[in-house]
């Protein structure tokens, strides 16, 4: 069975400064996908970035990028240069790989950047 | 770009109703997800199909139904609704990134039940 922890429940920001979204998985899975989504007030979730667990670098999106630490089963967020749009809930989940199958996500945690 | 369209972004319905949420993809995937968005408790999976006519269970299908008689459309039932399902109802398709699954949502449907 896989499991995804978010430690965090809320988070403050300020406007143009990084801010890191925690996440811890477990699984015994020797091969497995981790991903970031974003869900605004509106409820549409939005995919943000993914990370391979045999990808050797961290994967980078534009102001987000994922900090992969396998060892300690972590993928956390991090996102740069905090806008006022990025306010939201954000969801780490993570599957099989190979498969489109089931995901298991996180509880969430709810983001909030200020002026 | 994938398009996945729920038929309601808002419902309200009373205790005892059969509820219909659907749920169509215009991408010819083959697999399709309804969750269950609840504060504090993230995403759960209700009920999923890999195929027309197929069905699976996921987490929480108690109290649930589908149906998924085109590829299209897949539909999510309650028999007979009641308070505690109250909640956000994201239905999803899965497809493979690279080799990994991506999700990719309807925009949600809240559902309140009186």
């Amino acid at each position: 069975a896989q499991k995804i922890t978010q430690t965090q429940p809320g988070m403050f920001v300020q406007e143009k400064e990084a801010v890191t979204l925690d996440c811890t998985y477990d699984t015994s899975d020797p091969s497995y996908g981790l991903f970031w989504y974003k869900q605004p007030s509106s409820g549409e979730m939005i995919f943000l970035i993914y990370q391979g667990s045999y990808d050797q670098q961290n994967a980078t999106e534009g102001r987000y990028s994922l900090n992969f630490q396998k060892a300690r089963k972590s993928a956390n967020l991090v996102i740069s240069a905090s806008q006022l749009g990025d306010s939201a809930m954000y969801f780490c989940a993570m599957g099989p790989t190979g498969t489109a199958s089931k995901l298991t996500f996180g509880t969430g945690t709810r983001l909030q950047v200020t002026l | 770009d994938v398009k996945v369209t729920q038929s309601s972004r808002y419902l309200v319905k009373r205790t005892g109703e059969k509820v219909f949420l659907e749920c169509v993809q215009d991408m010819d995937h083959e697999n399709m997800f309804w969750y269950r968005q609840d504060p504090g408790l993230g995403l759960r999976l209700i009920y999923f199909s890999y195929d027309v006519k197929m069905k699976e269970k996921g987490d929480i299908p108690e109290g649930y139904s589908v149906s998924r008689e085109k590829k299209e459309r897949f539909s999510l039932i309650l028999e007979s609704a009641s308070t505690n399902q109250t909640s956000m109802y994201l239905c999803a398709i899965h497809s493979l990134r690279g080799r990994n699954t991506e999700a990719f949502f309807g925009q949600g449907t809240r559902l309140t039940v009186v």
